[in-house]
């Protein structure tokens, strides 16, 4: 079955640390796999993608993402955070071929900032 | 255009009675889907529409719920005999069919509460 698994629910950095934030997938073909952020009152905006090549994608806002297929992982990284980066993170893959249809998120990752 | 749109942003309705959201996509994107989101929840995809064609449900649509597409333009997602269980966010999103990986992109959301 496809399945998307973020395992940490909460997480908190300091301003100005380093991120990572984890994630698996499930799926049976080639996925297309992207990391959305959702902010309170704000609707999913797409912060990167993957669909094929380089392994390592750069996003919006200095964010980037490494696919290892060889771990079934998407992991989301920012070298260091700033306090807007506080909101709820969710990755989520997609059929990678041309009829996609639905995409499958992961539960999220909210991301809480330390002064 | 600005984006997906999604009116209205706020619903609340006693249980029993029926609510129609819409959605309008950015206008030259063919693909439409809705998906619901519960607190605490990632985005659960509900249906979606190639043009005026809907392509396939999900089985969380249960025949009190009804979406529709004319002309495939703007959605419309009715539920009928509201229930206290489809409190949630209903999100829209669209894509454009190409090399572009069927990136979608996201309306704010309705935000439904069944009183």
């Amino acid at each position: 079955a496809q399945s998307v698994t973020q395992p940490d629910i909460h997480i908190t950095v300091s301003e100005g640390a380093s991120l990572e934030l984890r994630c698996n997938y499930s799926y049976g073909a080639t996925p297309y796999l992207f990391w959305y952020v959702q902010s309170p009152g704000q609707g999913l905006q797409l912060l990167l993608k993957y669909f094929s090549g380089d392994t390592l994608v750069q996003g919006i806002k200095g964010f980037e993402a490494e696919f290892k297929r060889s771990q079934s992982s998407f992991n989301l990284r920012k070298p260091s955070v700033h306090w807007s980066d506080a909101a709820e993170y969710f990755c989520a893959v997609g059929p990678g071929y041309s009829s996609a249809s639905k995409i499958i998120f992961g539960s999220g990752t909210r991301l809480s900032i330390r002064p | 255009d600005t984006g997906v749109s999604q009116n209205p942003r706020h619903k609340i309705t006693k249980r029993g009675q029926n609510v129609t959201f819409r959605c309008d996509p950015i206008s030259e994107h063919n693909r439409l889907y809705w998906y619901r989101q519960t607190l605490g929840q990632g985005p659960e995809f509900l249906t979606y529409f190639q043009n005026e064609a809907q392509l396939e449900k999900s089985r969380l649509l249960s025949d009190r719920f009804s979406a529709e597409r004319p002309k495939g333009s703007f959605s419309t997602l009715e539920i009928q005999r509201t229930e206290q269980g489809d409190s949630a966010m209903y999100l829209c999103a669209s894509s454009l069919d190409g090399a572009g990986g069927y990136e979608q992109y996201f309306g704010p959301g309705t935000r439904l509460t069944v009183t």
